[in-house]
């Protein structure tokens, strides 16, 4: 069964530093986001992205923020400059269609520590 | 602001008990619901979905739904020790983003 593939499982960095995560979307979705979760807190929404550019954003997901889909399978998530507050499981997710009957499937996350 | 409530729990049930899980949502315009369980550590998987008002069951699952009252149920029957999990709700209005609720933790003791 296809799934949604992330790397790295963990990543720890300085505060201050950049970091890239990457995921791959099942192959024929067309609807990529990015959703975080602080530790023992709420799954909330980043970002979603479609045909090259951003279709919604959160407040969370401010200029230090930025999302590129560089070929055709890879999505990424670049934090340029990283808080402590930053620290939390990223999970990206996909979708093959919009609207009330997407459904969104997540990926293993990646659990980013800044120290 | 969208919200999205859950009880945290912890939903205490026997091993083949019925588990009854509640969500109510505040946006009137949500048109999609679904319920995810996450497992600690783990992202969320889903579980099922739900976009009319009434009963949508899956196996041992059933999710009700009732848009006047604004409020999205999920019923496991014969629970089993694996379903202790986080379950969480989510809400969607159509557009692209899911809004969660805290999740309530369940569970099931053999």
């Amino acid at each position: 069964e296809p799934e949604v593939t992330q790397t790295p499982s963990h990543q720890v960095t300085q505060m201050g530093q950049e970091v890239i995560l990457r995921c791959v979307p099942i192959s024929n979705h067309l609807y990529f986001y990015w959703y975080r979760q602080i530790l023992g807190q709420k799954v909330e929404f980043l970002v979603s992205f479609y045909n090259n550019e951003i279709s919604e954003k959160s407040e969370i997901f401010d200029d230090q923020f930025s999302v590129e889909r560089p070929d055709g399978s890879n999505f990424t998530l670049k934090i340029r400059s990283t808080k402590l507050e930053d620290s939390a499981m990223y999970f990206c997710a996909s979708s093959m269609e919009t609207g009330y009957t997407d459904t969104q499937y997540f990926g293993p996350g990646t659990r980013l520590t800044v120290l | 602001q969208k919200e999205v409530e859950q009880n945290s729990g912890p939903l205490s049930v026997p091993e083949g008990a019925i588990a009854s899980l509640n969500c109510t949502y505040s946006d009137r315009g949500s048109q999609s619901f679904f319920w995810y369980r996450q497992y600690s550590g783990k992202s969320p998987e889903l579980i099922m979905f739900i976009y009319s008002n009434g009963d949508k069951e899956d196996g041992r699952f059933t999710a009700q739904l009732n848009k006047a009252s604004q409020y999205v149920s999920l019923l496991i029957r014969d629970s089993q020790p694996s379903d202790s999990a986080t379950y969480l709700c989510a809400v969607s209005n159509a557009g692209n983003m899911l809004t969660f609720g805290g999740g309530t933790r369940l569970m099931v003791k053999p």
